[in-house]
Formats: C-alpha cells, structure tokens, sequence
C-alpha cells in the first residue's frame, strides 16, 4: 500500500534554516501536505502542494515537491523556538480525503 | 468559534471496560474520521463516515465501533478496551470527502491508556 516516510528527529538553531524532508510512494497522489502538531495539540494544516507544482512558498514556509523522485521537503526559514513541534508530512490517497502520514518529525530549535 | 472537540481529553481505564470517546464539530462538515497516533507510526485511520449513516472501515478498525447519527457527531466506541489501544486519538472533520482541497480539522486529541 501507499506509505510515507520521514526522519524522526532533526535539531537546529535558532535563527538558521530547518529543512524536514519527505519521502511517498503513491505517485498517483494529487495533494501533499504538511501538517504541524504542537505538544498537547491537534493538528494544524501548515500548508499544502498540488501535485502540479515544483515549490510553494507561503511567508516563512518553502515546500519543494520533486515528483519524479517523489520527495517533498518542508523549508522553515528563520527558525523560531515556536517552530519545535512534530511535523508530519501526509498524502491523499485515491478519491477520498483519506490522509496516509508520515510517522512525524520532531523539531527542536536551541538557543 | 469553528472547532472539532473531543471527550474526554485524557482517559485510564482497565482492560475489557465499555468506553466511548466522542467527537463533535460545529462547521457542518458532511466527512468525519478517527484516527490513532502511536510513536514511530504515525496517524492510521481507524474509521471514517462520508455522511449521517454512512460509515466506513479505515486501516486499523479492529476493536473499534463507530456510528454516525446526526451530522456533528461521530463517537468512537471501544466495546472491550485492551492495552494495544493505548494511543493517542484524533477525530477530524472536512467539508465533504471528495474534494482533496477541502481542509480537514482535527480534534486537540484523547489520550487512552488501557490498563
């Protein structure tokens, strides 16, 4: 079946770039996304990429989508302490709004 | 406020013990679904309903029960708990379920720990 794959963990400085990568199987999927989990929250839609596009950029956000190795990668420029959070990357599978996740990245930014 | 909300937030119960954890949102969205986070995984869909009386298995529905009476609400039913279903839940909701840009809110979750 369809999966998603990420890296667990990725540690940066405040200040400098964050970039959490994305892997999918599912080359049939029309949307990708990126979803942004704080402790002890739900999930929030960060922002989203059709699968006709190459990069998406929304204020601080980059997605760069490379369809034909089927990687996304999520770019948060300037990163904040209020970055730090799980970021999961997710796709739509088949007609239905049915999310497969990646298992999430969790981001720590240090002083 | 537009918001998808969960009861009870936190739960501990004993193995074999009727639970129910429910889930209401108030935007009128006809697509709802639940699904479980555990760590390394991911969020799995459990089960999803396309609209009031229409309920579907997701990936991982064993021990689960869901119904879908009314349109706002989509209660998660364990009939007979067991410690595999310590996880994290999640409902979440989206206008309808055949549009892939109709956004989909989630729930702040329930964590289950099953004795």
């Amino acid at each position: 079946g369809e999966d998603v794959e990420q890296s667990l963990f990725l540690s940066v400085r405040e200040g400098d770039s964050s970039v959490i990568n994305c892997t999918y199987t599912d080359s049939s999927s029309t949307y990708l996304y990126w979803y942004k989990q704080e402790p002890g929250a739900g999930l929030q839609l960060l922002t989203y990429i059709f699968s006709n596009m190459d990069m998406k950029q929304d204020q601080r956000l980059t997605v760069l989508l490379n369809k034909k190795d089927k990687h996304l990668s999520l770019r948060i420029a300037d990163t904040q302490t209020g970055d730090s959070a799980i970021y999961f990357c997710a796709e739509i599978e088949g007609g239905y709004n049915k999310l497969i996740f990646g298992a999430g990245t969790r981001l720590a930014v240090h002083p | 406020e537009a918001q998808v909300t969960q009861n009870p937030r936190y739960l501990i119960t004993v193995t074999g013990k009727k639970l129910t954890v429910t889930c209401s949102q108030n935007m009128n969205h006809e697509y709802m679904s639940w699904y479980r986070q555990d760590p390394g995984l991911g969020l799995r869909q459990i089960y999803y309903s396309m609209n009031v009386e229409v309920t579907d298995k997701g990936d991982v529905p064993e021990g689960y029960k869901v119904s879908r009476k009314e349109k706002r609400n989509f209660p998660l039913i364990l009939e007979s708990p067991s410690p595999n279903q310590t996880s994290l839940y999640f409902c979440a909701s989206s206008l309808t379920s055949g549009r892939w840009t109709d956004t989909q809110y989630f729930g702040p979750g329930t964590r289950l720990t099953v004795l």
